[in-house]
């Protein structure tokens, strides 16, 4: 079954200090990953997406890697600042083609920065 | 350079009566994706759709609810005789082509109440 699993579920962290999301997948075949951030109640926004031959991406203090053998994913939030809280979803697609029923979504981990 | 603009943001609706929800893609883009998303939980695709066709409503309940993207004019998504569990945030995206490997972006959300 294609899943997308993330982890932890929730995260604490004090303004300035770094942290370190994961994902993991089961999704074949597999296209590309994406992370997105959502803000409560707003949309979610792209940071980053990877496909197979990419292992690292960054987006300012945000940086993604992939190890497609491990079929593992981690955002890296260097630096962190208060308006960093928010939700942190990891999205992989599948590599059938055009269909957007091939992206999968996990539930985020939801990050808060405290000062 | 307008985002997806979704409308409206909030929106409360008696059980049995019906809710419409719009969604303007950005310029330039033609494909566009609902998702619907209840508190606690992940995005789940709802339906794709380019200007006047269905490519894959997958994820749509099979009952009450329909989507269309007309050619001139927003997406709409239409859920008739709306009941408490249709309570959620609903999501429009949109891409310039197809979704695999192009950036998917979001709208703010139309959140939906069932009285």
């Amino acid at each position: 079954k294609n899943q997308v699993e993330q982890s932890p579920q929730s995260l604490i962290i004090l303004e300035g200090k770094n942290c370190t999301l994961q994902c993991n997948y089961t999704v074949s075949p597999f296209s590309n990953l994406r992370w997105y951030k959502q803000d409560t109640g707003r949309g979610p926004v792209s940071l980053t997406i990877m496909t197979f031959s990419e292992n690292t991406k960054s987006n300012g203090r945000y940086t993604a890697t992939l190890d497609a053998d491990t079929k593992q994913s981690s955002l890296h939030i260097t630096a962190s600042q208060l308006s960093d809280s928010a939700s942190y979803i990891c999205v992989v697609s599948l590599g059938h083609g055009g269909s957007q029923g091939n992206l999968i979504f996990g539930k985020g981990t939801k990050l808060s920065v405290k000062p | 350079n307008a985002g997806v603009m979704q409308n409206p943001r909030h929106l409360v609706r008696r059980r049995g009566q019906e809710a419409r929800l719009r969604c303007s893609p950005m310029k330039g883009h033609s494909h566009v994706y609902w998702y619907r998303q209840l508190p606690e939980e992940g995005l789940k695709f709802m339906v794709y759709l380019q200007k006047e066709n269905i490519i894959d409503e997958s994820g749509m309940p099979k009952e009450r609810f329909s989507a269309e993207f007309p050619k001139e004019g927003p997406s709409i998504l239409r859920i008739q005789q709306v009941v408490r569990g249709d309570s959620a945030a609903y999501f429009c995206a949109s891409s310039p082509g197809a979704p695999s490997g192009n950036t998917i972006y979001f709208g703010e959300g139309s959140w939906l109440t069932v009285v």
